[in-house]
């Protein structure tokens, strides 16, 4: 079956652009999250969804961030005014709602600010 | 101090050692456990999860002290495949319900 899919795979952007990042979850799954990950660092949590609600999004690192998932499914991660520091691989993953259910990541979008 | 804290590493050991990774978290109500595994430039990926009692998978066991919130994997008999940077990580209740997270990696190489 399908797994997690990002698109895009990579992204290029200029500084102060606004970019799109989007996820598309194993179907069924009702939890969604965000990560972001630098070079030689684990992946750092952003924002986690349970249905079309934010359940928790105090990873965002500040308002240009912004995450959606109108309809508990698809998922899309905003960056306003890019900055060169939002350089990273941005990962989506999905799981069941059971408690200690395994998550399942996409292969990521790797964000390049220049 | 970071939620999850991991070995700095890396772990750089001959095919057929025994390798041990610690891990320590802050959160006391945290509910569930993971190691992961991350290949170089891919997602991460269950590797297992971590009761209380221990849990063994092959040449992998891994083991939970809640009352020192302290977790370990150990990796017996290491293959070349075993290469990775393993995650340890932590699925919390409460504050922050369902929310999962990392600590930075260790990273192993195994050398023929």
């Amino acid at each position: 079956g399908a797994g997690v899919s990002q698109t895009p795979s990579n992204k290029v952007t200029e500084k102060g652009k606004y970019v799109e990042l989007r996820c598309d979850p194993i179907s069924g799954h009702t939890a969604l999250y965000w990560y972001r990950q630098s070079l030689g660092q684990g992946p750092e949590f952003l924002i986690y969804f349970q249905g079309t609600g934010a359940a928790d999004d105090s990873g965002l690192p500040n308002d240009r961030f912004f995450a959606v998932r109108p309809e508990g499914s698809v998922s899309t991660l905003k960056i306003q005014r890019t900055e060169r520091g939002d350089s990273a691989v941005y990962l989506c993953a999905s799981s069941t709602a059971q408690g200690g259910a395994e998550a399942f990541f996409g292969q990521g979008t790797r964000l390049t600010v220049v | 101090r970071k939620e999850v804290e991991q070995d700095p590493g890396p772990f750089n050991v001959p095919e057929g050692a025994t390798v041990a990774f610690n891990c320590t978290y802050s959160n006391s109500a945290s509910q569930s456990f993971f190691w992961y595994r991350q290949d170089c430039r891919k997602e991460p990926k269950l590797l297992m999860s971590v009761y209380s009692s221990g849990n063994e998978d092959g040449r992998f066991t891994a083991q939970l002290n809640r009352a020192s919130q302290y977790i370990s994997l150990l990796i017996r008999d290491s293959k070349l495949s075993d290469s990775a940077t393993y995650l340890c990580v932590v699925l919390n209740y409460g504050g922050s319900q369902g929310n999962l997270i990392f600590g930075k990696g260790t990273k192993l190489s195994v050398k023929p």
